[in-house]
């Protein structure tokens, strides 16, 4: 599995925009980028997940580097509620759906 | 749909007692794991399941058995508690853990050993 370097916290202005950067240079080629998030004391949600291409839905955006070796989730407009623990998880290849979580980057959303 | 429930949210053992956490989904997914995420920590795999009557282990499965006698229902069991196994568990389903399927998570069993 490829590792990930995130940065242990990051803060952000409410109604702001939140890019939180990840660091995947051991990425495989048949690896997806994943992106999930854990809200304190809940399961871990999904966000969105890429391999190549940017991709956006209701919650993010995710853009990946030409080289595949980082990418960054877009949060457009945090708010409170996003203030959560984010983790990106490269997965694919022959881990089945297996998801090996790091430390992630505490997100934390300022009034 | 309730998505992944897992029951109980919270429950307390002394050391060498057995108990099973329970976790189940009405998305007709094949694919479901345990995750058990310790303090300050990131989740770790226990055991996963890609249908019903199939299973395997994951990074950290000594302590735990489980089965997929439906392809509902997940449970985990501890069979002598440890001390070490007092952690928060987390269960979680797919369509059929393929690598794009997306995974859907329970609320977690909080578990303490005495």
């Amino acid at each position: 599995d490829a590792k990930t370097t995130q940065p242990t916290s990051m803060d952000c202005a409410e109604g702001r925009a939140a890019n939180l950067p990840c660091n995947h240079s051991t990425i495989s080629g048949n690896e997806y980028v994943y992106w999930y998030r854990q809200i304190h004391s809940q399961g871990p949600q999904y966000i969105i997940h890429g391999l190549k291409n940017n991709e956006t839905n209701e919650m993010a955006s995710l853009i990946i580097t030409e080289d595949r070796k980082s990418s960054t989730l877009i949060l457009p407009h945090a708010t409170l509620r996003d203030t959560a623990v984010y983790y990106c998880i490269p997965s694919g290849g022959t881990s089945y759906g297996k998801l090996t979580f790091g430390q992630g980057t505490i997100l934390t959303v300022h009034p | 749909n309730a998505g992944v429930t897992q029951t109980p949210k919270f429950q307390v053992l002394k050391t060498g007692q057995s108990m099973t956490l329970q976790c189940a989904q009405d998305m007709n997914h094949e694919y479901m794991s345990w995750y058990r995420q310790d303090p300050g920590m990131g989740l770790r795999l226990i055991h996963y399941s890609v249908g019903a009557g199939i299973t395997d282990q994951g990074e950290v499965p000594n302590g735990y058995n489980v089965s997929r006698s439906t392809t509902e229902d997940f449970p985990l069991r501890l069979l002598s508690a440890a001390p070490s196994q007092t952690s928060v568990y987390f269960c979680a389903s797919s369509r059929f853990g393929r690598v794009a399927d997306t995974q859907y998570f329970g609320p977690g069993t909080r578990l303490t050993v005495l």
